[in-house]
């Protein structure tokens, strides 16, 4: 049972542009939401998170938000750079001490 | 970056031999994990350690064993290998933070299995 989704294996945007990634989970225990950005060959790295007592999170370029009604987020990468072609992973945890993560995005920007 | 390393990075091995894999950390974290990433599955969750020789499993634990008689190591062990263990292997490790529950990720091994 997969309980947190990432229904777009990939993604194509241009430089400059938007992107968007969706996350949808399903147990209504999870209450910490995180990004994680991975490039080849290297171990994933931390993005930024977002706890449920928020909707909104922002980190320079990138934007998380939560819609706990619908258990349902999205990273927001504006403006997209080349740089950002990597796959990324969403994670969930409502114990703490263990996540549960998606089965990841790959985004490609495009020049 | 967070002190965490992984050896070996690369390994092939055969059907049925031990395998053990390590990770070192110096950031004096509690919490350390053992994540396999297969196409289509993103992270599994191994087994986890919460402190020296306090281990839990994790999703996908069939096979495999762990141990941490120290803080900084945590080690990965399959047993017996099978094809089905052909993977990229990660460590995490994770602080106690209150509110923040990040895991920061070692640099992986890529294990296969002939």
């Amino acid at each position: 049972d997969q309980q947190v989704k990432q229904n777009s294996p990939s993604l194509s945007v241009q430089e400059g542009r938007i992107s968007i990634l969706n996350c949808d989970y399903t147990n209504s225990m999870f209450d910490y939401f995180l990004w994680y950005k991975k490039y080849p060959a290297e171990g994933p790295t931390f993005l930024i998170s977002i706890s449920s007592i928020k909707d909104k999170n922002e980190d320079g370029r990138f934007t998380v938000f939560l819609n706990k009604s619908a258990k349902h987020l999205s990273l927001h990468i504006v403006p997209s750079q080349p740089g950002d072609s990597a796959v990324y992973f969403c994670a969930a945890t409502g114990t703490a001490s263990k996540l549960t993560f998606g089965t990841g995005t790959r985004l490609q920007v495009t020049l | 970056d967070a002190g965490i390393t992984q050896s070996p990075r690369h390994k092939v091995t055969e059907t049925g031999t031990p395998v053990t894999l390590r990770c070192h950390q110096t950031e004096n974290h509690r919490y350390m994990y053992w994540y396999r990433q297969d196409p289509g599955h993103g992270l599994r969750l191994i087994h986890y350690s919460y402190g020296v020789k306090d281990t839990d499993k994790g999703e996908v634990s069939d096979g495999y064993s762990v141990s941490r008689s120290k803080t900084e190591d945590f080690l990965l062990t399959l047993e017996s290998a099978t094809s089905s263990q052909t993977s990229v292997y990660f460590c995490a490790i994770m602080g106690i933070k209150t509110g923040s529950y990040e895991q920061y990720f070692g640099p992986g091994t890529r294990l296969t299995v002939t």
